[in-house]
């Protein structure tokens, strides 16, 4: 079973509403989160690291305040993509490991996003 | 120069081949080493770890060449299920980077 849950799966949303999409560590507490973004056809592109109790480490050419991300606890990060356009529509994908260097890093299942 | 480089393919071959994908990284702080795979349209999922010994799972071998900074994925006898996207994870302590992945695409 998926020891990292990432919901929801799908979304559609309407241009200039946010959507919150959620990432939980469900067997281990995990520190640092990592966003991804892939458009089809393409690879991975980290958008940002996630560190619980402080602010996330963007990637360059990643907009802080459009995408933003909350790591409350060591089990949950959330990614806010806020006043969403049509070309935010994507594969949005979350991963942690758990708090020792090393492990496995496991992926959650995946966010379509489509902005209408 | 990407951190993280792969061929991007595709790599066609019959069932029944052997083929291999390498990977080039450019940090030489790496620790940890992955090989992914990823489906169309779903999340990457763990193929194997990479150990600088070798390590070997059925059909599949990794090996890492830190002198050189590669690490390579060989799968003997591939099936129609081994199509995918191969994808190299190179771990920095907390610093992950992921190359472009290679295209696989086994024919019968």
């Amino acid at each position: 079973g998926a020891v990292v849950s990432q919901h929801p799966s799908w979304v559609i949303c309407k241009s200039g509403t946010s959507v919150k999409i959620e990432c939980r560590s469900l067997d281990f507490q995990a520190t640092t989160m990592f966003w991804y973004r892939q458009f089809p056809k393409q690879s991975l592109m980290l958008m940002a690291t996630s560190n619980e109790g402080s602010k996330a480490t963007y990637e360059q050419g990643v907009e802080k305040d459009k995408f933003l991300i909350n790591h409350a606890s060591l089990t949950l990060s959330t990614l806010t993509v806020t006043s969403a356009h049509p070309e935010d529509s994507s594969f949005y994908i979350c991963s942690a490991r758990a708090d020792r260097v090393g492990n496995t890093i496991y992926f959650g299942e995946g966010s379509w996003l489509t902005v209408v | 120069r990407k951190e993280v480089e792969q061929d991007p393919g595709p790599f066609n071959v019959p069932e029944g081949a052997t083929v291999a994908f390498n990977c080039t990284y450019s940090n030489s702080a790496s620790q940890s080493f992955f090989w992914y795979r990823q489906d169309c349209r779903k999340e990457p999922k763990l193929l194997m770890s990479v150990y600088s010994s070798g390590n070997e799972d059925g059909r599949f071998t990794a090996q890492l060449n830190r002198a050189s900074q590669y690490i390579s994925l060989l799968i003997r006898d591939s099936k129609l299920s081994d199509s995918a996207t191969y994808l190299c994870v190179v771990d920095a302590g907390n610093m992950l980077t992921f190359g472009g992945g290679t295209r696989l695409m086994v024919k019968p």
